[in-house]
């Protein structure tokens, strides 16, 4: 089966600009997580969706990012009026949480985002 | 908040063995990851760890002592495209919580 897919592979835009990043989850995955990793840095937890669940966006650095889930499969992630600190590589990642030993995360090959 | 410290870099010979440290302080604990990342692609699990103990998987092993808050990775028989990232995360209820990597570059 297809692993998790991620469009656009390379992003590059103005700062000003809105973007939208795109994850596929891995079917039958309940649980999808956005990541942000920035050069050096570890993954930073941006938000979490879980089935019908409300969202745990806690990890959004600021209002100018959102993101939803639709029909629980696709996520779109949201980023207005980019700034140059968003330059950074988007990771998507889907697990099926059925049991404990199911939360591993499948990553996504990410989206690397340029805000010139 | 949590905490994850791991070692920036490490370079190690061909055939070698090469350990990798993680210490973490976290606000709860349900299990810790490790995860290889090759430069420019995703991270792809390499061992979970939930209870204490060393986790053998081929070439690569895997401690864990909760009570030390404390895991390393253990590479053997160094191969060149070992040569990537490791990322060591902790899991709290549905949260993973990263480390910001250890760089290992293994030499001829």
């Amino acid at each position: 089966g297809a692993g998790v897919s991620q469009s656009p592979s390379n992003k590059v835009t103005e700062k000003g600009k809105d973007v939208e990043l795109r994850c596929d989850p891995i079917s039958g995955h309940t649980a999808l997580y956005w990541y942000r990793q920035s050069l050096g840095q570890g993954l930073e937890f941006l938000i979490y969706f879980q089935g019908n669940s409300a969202p745990d966006k806690s990890g959004l650095p600021s209002d100018r990012f959102s993101a939803e889930r639709t029909g629980g499969s696709v996520s779109t992630l949201t980023i207005q009026r980019t700034q140059q600190e968003d330059s950074a590589v988007y990771l998507c990642a889907s697990s099926s949480h059925s049991s404990p030993s199911s939360y591993e995360q499948y990553f996504g090959p990410g989206t690397r985002l340029t805000v010139t | 908040g949590q905490n994850i410290d791991q070692p920036t870099e490490m370079t190690a010979t061909e055939g070698a063995i090469v350990q990798i440290n993680c210490t973490y302080q976290t606000s709860g604990f349900n299990g810790l990851f490790w995860y290889q990342q090759h430069a420019g692609e995703a991270p792809t699990f390499l061992s979970y760890n939930v209870l204490d103990g060393l986790e053998e998987k081929g070439r690569f092993s895997s401690f864990l002592s909760r009570s030390k808050g404390y895991s390393y990775l253990l590479l053997k028989e160094l191969q060149m495209k070992d040569s990537a990232s490791y990322l060591c995360a902790v899991r709290v209820v549905y949260k993973l919580s990263f480390g910001a990597g250890t760089t290992v570059t293994v030499r001829a």
